[in-house]
């Protein structure tokens, strides 16, 4: 079955830890995006990777950081010094292809600060 | 600056009527606007999505309607169902930033059994 998994579904943290937050495809997609969700914000983007060894900042990078060196996983690390890192967390992939666009989400991962 | 605005914030109607979602957008170099349903809990799913060379788009009973002098477009729900309750989100891309989306700030419909 090809898709996105997300792990953990929720996680826990307290204060002043940094935590990484683990996303992996398979369906052979190039890119990679990072979202973070929060009540009446929309979806916010906060990476995003369109090759292997290569990702952007979003529009809220401040306090996260992220890694592209498999095509399949693209983990997203939220450090200490993201002030208010209580939310829920998407990781999308899509083809990479303008033709394309249709991003695939995961299952999400809700992140708790103690 | 918001790109994409969507209304409204909340939307209740009963069931077997029409839910309405509005969108607008800025930038007229955007060439792809898709909707995403989002169950709680889950992650969102595209539900259907248009080009600006048509102004309508009809998948099941759900339809686009899309105004490209207005730069407007909204989602049509006829037929509404309980299930159909869920957080909507409309969204648009911009051709020249590869396969980055700019999302609105989404619709919370409840469908009244």
């Amino acid at each position: 079955d090809g898709g996105i998994t997300q792990s953990p579904k929720y996680l826990f943290r307290k204060e002043g830890q940094n935590v990484t937050l683990s996303c992996e495809q398979n369906l052979n997609h190039d890119a990679m995006y990072w979202y973070r969700q929060d009540p009446g914000q929309g979806l916010r983007l906060i990476y995003y990777s369109q090759i292997v060894n290569d990702f952007q900042k979003g529009d809220i990078a401040e306090g996260y950081s992220v890694s592209r060196e498999k095509k399949e996983s693209f983990p997203l690390t939220v450090t200490s010094a993201q002030k208010n890192p209580t939310a829920f967390y998407l990781c999308a992939s899509s083809t990479g292809a303008t033709s394309g666009r249709e991003q695939f989400f995961g299952p999400g991962t809700r992140l708790t600060v103690l | 600056q918001q790109q994409v605005k969507q209304s409204p914030q909340s939307l209740i109607v009963q069931k077997g009527g029409i839910s309405i979602i509005n969108c607008a957008y800025e930038n007229t170099a955007f060439d792809y606007f898709p909707w995403y349903q989002q169950f709680p809990g889950k992650g969102p799913a595209l539900l259907i999505a248009i080009r600006p060379d048509v102004s309508e788009k009809k998948e099941g009973r759900f339809t686009i309607s899309f105004n490209k002098s207005a730069k407007q477009f909204s989602l049509h729900i006829m037929d509404s169902q309980p299930g159909d309750s869920a957080t909507y989100f409309c969204a648009a891309s911009d051709p020249d930033k590869g396969d980055k989306i700019i999302f609105g700030k989404g619709t919370r419909l409840h469908i009244l059994p």
